[in-house]
């Protein structure tokens, strides 16, 4: 099975900032990467497919990219809404990993 | 607006059995791939596994710790996703997520997920 691994496990960081989560496959998985947002309590929420592709209605603050086996998650200007734990999913081929996800947290 | 709605939910012994629901409204259900995603007490996400649309053949995938035990299925005529659950165990304790998996149209994944339901096994 494909492994995903995320760093940090926890980021301290001040509104405004600007701040990168990274994502690393076991294996090639193309663009097959999608980014979650979840907050204490609530369901996880899609931030960006494809590696790279915001969700519609989600602030363009956020991107991503990558290819391959390294991807990345970037906040331009994180807001105090962005506090929240964020998850790297895989979606290649039949399974589907997570990382075990990045904390944010305010500085 | 698309709505997924978990229920079926509660405190079952180690070793018996589940049914949980997830009913759908607001989009093709017919069409969508759907899957489960769990995540226990202070935990992160885990893959339960998905099911494909009835035109890419109602194909089931499985995570490793639930293959065997779990088995999702869909009822297209009532909108609804299921996801049974035999054999439980301690370990098996989560809020239960029923999401859209694949989206073929936009190439997404994960684009809606229900509200979820939680699971606790314990003698």
């Amino acid at each position: 099975d494909i492994q995903m691994t995320q760093s940090p496990s926890t980021l301290s960081a001040s509104v405004g900032d600007r701040v990168t989560i990274s994502c690393r496959a076991s294996q090639s998985i193309s663009s097959w990467l999608a980014w979650y947002q979840q907050k204490p309590g609530k369901a996880p929420e899609l931030v960006i497919y494809k590696a790279s592709s915001l969700k519609s209605g989600v602030s363009s603050r956020f991107s991503g990219s990558g290819s391959g086996t390294e991807f990345t998650l970037t906040i331009s200007s994180l807001q105090p809404e962005d506090f929240a734990t964020y998850y790297c999913q895989h979606y290649n081929a039949d399974s589907r990993t997570f990382g075990q996800g990045t904390k944010v947290e305010i500085k | 607006e698309v709505q997924l709605v978990e229920s079926g939910g509660g405190l079952v012994q180690p070793g018996s059995s589940l049914r949980l629901s997830c009913a759908a409204s607001g989009f093709t259900f017919a069409n969508a791939w759907m899957g489960w995603v769990r995540q226990a007490p202070g935990k992160g996400l885990e893959w339960v596994g998905r099911i494909t649309s009835i035109s890419y053949g109602d194909i089931t995938n499985y995570a490793a710790p639930v293959k065997g035990r779990f088995t999702i299925s869909r009822d297209d005529s009532k909108n609804t996703l299921y996801l049974q659950l035999n054999s439980l165990k301690a370990e098996d304790t989560a809020v239960y997520y029923c999401s859209t998996d694949w989206d073929g149209s936009t190439e997404s994944q994960g684009a809606y997920w229900g509200q979820g339901v939680l699971v606790t096994v314990s003698s």
